[in-house]
């Protein structure tokens, strides 16, 4: 069954607000990434946050991970237009293996 | 220099016909993936190659048939398309992490729509 789930399903903002997404998932870890998706292209990885790690940054982003709860959260501060896009969740689901999570559609308003 | 990419972008095909798609990657990964996308967003990995060799084959119809000349290259073909096939199909590379990192680099989708 599917590894992670999304919340919200779709998040419409204005340019400059922050944008919170959070992903749960149901099995140990070893490590979670975030990945974005333009409209009609693929994935770009984001971040990575490994099982011992609490916090990360990495310019605009911050995403968290709570192992105890098995769930994770990614902000995008200071949003702006061209972060559109659906945020994926991924934990590793074995060997070379990702499994995804159903996604959230952020639109940034200008 | 495109990192991944895939061949063709579109593909529009009859029920029962026959079809390939193409996939290249110039990082020097050893992993290649196929992953399939459907109308809901809901990505699915369904073949992943490592070195050649045939390491994750989710319950996929054998209908689809992964090849892998060398590791730079993984090829779909998918017989007797079904119109539930239609989705757009994603190929991705990896290096193999040494801490079990799993960074995954998408190509740009090929769209399959039968009818």
């Amino acid at each position: 069954s599917q590894q992670g789930e999304e919340d919200p399903q779709a998040l419409s903002i204005q340019e400059g607000e922050n944008a919170t997404m959070n992903c749960s998932y149901k099995t140990s870890i070893n490590n979670l990434q975030w990945y974005r998706q333009n409209s009609g292209r693929g994935l770009v990885h984001l971040i990575l946050i490994r099982s011992n790690e609490r916090e990360k940054h990495s310019g605009r982003l911050r995403v968290t991970l709570d192992t105890s709860k098995k769930s994770s959260s990614l902000l995008i501060t200071a949003s702006r237009a061209a972060d559109t896009a659906s945020y994926f969740c991924a934990t590793d689901g074995g060997f070379q293996k990702l499994v995804f999570g159903t996604g959230t559609r952020l639109l940034v308003s200008p | 220099d495109t990192a991944v990419s895939q061949t063709p972008k579109y593909l529009v095909t009859q029920m029962g016909n026959d079809k390939s798609i193409k996939c290249e990657q110039n990082l020097g990964h050893d992993t290649m993936y196929w992953y399939k996308q459907d109308s809901k967003k809901f990505l699915k990995i369904m073949f992943s190659y490592n070195n050649k060799e045939l390491i994750i084959n989710e319950t996929v119809p054998n209908r689809f048939s992964p090849k892998s000349p060398d590791k730079a290259h993984l090829n779909l073909h998918i017989n007797s398309l079904e119109l539930g096939d239609s989705a757009v199909y994603f190929c991705a590379s990896s290096p193999m992490g040494a801490g079990g990192d799993k960074t995954q680099y998408f190509g740009p989708g090929t769209r399959l729509l039968v009818l």
